[in-house]
């Protein structure tokens, strides 16, 4: 039982550059997420999915697309790459958010945008 | 105003030292809380769901005071492997997301 997987880990883009970040959980989890975490900002939800097949957007989408083909992947693709765009993003995924279920996120990826 | 905002420290206590941090979050319909732990450069970690009554783990105690809308978190007898951020999680139960402190930095001294 791997939980939430993140490839790949590190990643350094050039401006304009586009790419993709994949998140696989094995748990059987309905609901997925992608989150940025920058110094002094805490996490801040870009986008996340509430089962197979469907999207929604968070706080901070500009920028930044999804897909959730199969349940167990979430794709988060950053078209043309910014600096603005350099952050730590983890993936996380839960059965439900209500009650007391737990998120379990991803080991993160480090992007750098220069 | 912020949905959950927390001090960011850092808070430096000795070892054996009894520690506290609390979080406020805005929306008063607010359902879920949590803990975590996050380590340097790692991903978050549950620490512990918050509940009404309060909840009690070992030398970690959270409670919740609804009235005042925050929560805290209270670590007895702080270890060094205690040093870490702890981050408040709320989930405001209008959707299905979940927001987040910016964390609190402790680091525990010999």
């Amino acid at each position: 039982n791997a939980g939430v997987t993140q490839t790949p880990k590190f990643r350094v883009l050039k401006t304009g550059q586009s790419m993709t970040l994949l998140c696989a959980q094995d748990m059987n989890h309905e609901y997925m997420y992608w989150y940025r975490q920058d110094p002094g900002m805490g996490l801040r939800l870009i986008h996340y999915s509430v089962g197979e097949g469907t999207t929604a957007k968070g706080e901070v989408p500009d920028g930044y697309n999804v897909s959730r083909l199969k349940k167990q992947n979430f794709l988060l693709g950053l078209e043309s790459a910014a600096p603005s765009q350099t952050s730590v993003y983890f993936c996380a995924s839960t059965n439900t958010p209500l009650g007391s279920y737990e998120q379990y996120f991803g080991p993160g990826t480090r992007l750098t945008v220069t | 105003r912020k949905e959950v905002e927390q001090d960011p420290g850092p808070f430096n206590v000795p070892e054996g030292a009894t520690v506290a941090f609390n979080c406020t979050y805005s929306n008063s319909a607010s359902q879920s809380f949590f803990w975590y732990r996050q380590d340097c450069r790692k991903e978050p970690k549950l620490l512990m769901s918050v509940y009404s009554s309060g909840n009690e783990d070992g030398r970690f105690t959270a409670q919740l005071n609804r009235a005042s809308q925050y929560i805290s978190l209270l670590i007895r007898d702080s270890k060094l492997s205690d040093s870490a951020t702890y981050l408040c999680v709320v989930n405001p139960n209008t959707g299905n997301q979940f927001y987040f402190g910016t964390g609190t930095s402790l680091t525990v001294i010999p």
